[in-house]
């Protein structure tokens, strides 16, 4: 079964400062996704990043990107230029890829809390 | 275009009464999907719909729960009677069934059950 680990509770980052949220998955499968959703006051789930497994390549979206570790099992999320607007929990979450199409059973974290402070 | 729907935003109910759902998703979407976080846990998987049929309710808690789709469009999760541990945010999300990596999520219902 596979399994998402995010160590960090809660994380607080100054305005315009950098932060790393750290995930670790445990998994035997060689093809997945990895995502990172952000949830803010709202409620709203909204997709930050998402990356597959099969490239080597980390995905950049503006001022979020992922470093991503396969051999490790780690994908961890940077956000550049923290703003106010980025204080949300954020889920670290694994999809596995099957021939087909993937069928949308997302196994997540625990999520980590982040409050972005003027 | 519309997002993904979800009815009524926050219920609270007394233990043993009966509390329906409501998912709107995007439309033209075929996959549905059911997620549930209960407080201080993960987000859990409840059940995936393809138009109207169950791809896969392996989530579902118990027989409780009562998920549907009539003519694939929008979806119920009725849970009767409800006990307490079936407080937290239940949250659906749809895809496209070409796509289906790429979920949309709706804000999410807060139950309470006291």
């Amino acid at each position: 079964a596979q399994t998402v680990t995010q160590s960090q509770p809660e994380m607080s980052v100054q305005e315009a400062e950098t932060v790393t949220l750290s995930c670790t998955y445990d998994t035997s499968e060689n093809n997945y996704y990895l995502f990172w959703y952000k949830q803010p006051p709202s409620r709203q789930m909204i997709l930050v990043i998402r990356q597959e497994a099969y490239k080597q390549q980390n995905a950049t979206e503006n001022r979020f990107s992922v470093n991503f570790q396969k051999a490790a099992k780690s994908f961890s999320l940077k956000i550049s230029d923290s703003q106010l607007g980025d204080t949300a929990m954020y889920f670290c979450a694994f999809m596995k890829h099957t021939w087909g199409g993937s069928q949308g059973n997302l196994i997540f974290g625990k999520g980590t809390k982040l409050s972005v402070k003027p | 275009e519309a997002g993904v729907t979800q009815f009524p935003s926050h219920s609270v109910i007394e233990k043993g009464q009966t509390v329906t759902l409501r998912c709107d998703p995007i439309s033209g979407h075929d996959n549905l999907y059911w997620y549930r976080r209960v407080m201080g846990k993960e987000i859990k998987f409840l059940l995936h719909f393809v138009k109207e049929s169950k791809q896969d309710e392996s989530g579902m808690p118990n027989n409780r729960f009562l998920a549907e789709r009539t003519g694939g469009t929008y979806s119920t999760l009725k849970v009767q009677p409800a006990e307490l541990e079936d407080s937290g945010v239940y949250f659906c999300a749809s895809s496209q069934l070409a796509a289906s990596e790429k979920l949309f999520f709706g804000s999410g219902t807060q139950l309470s059950v006291l």
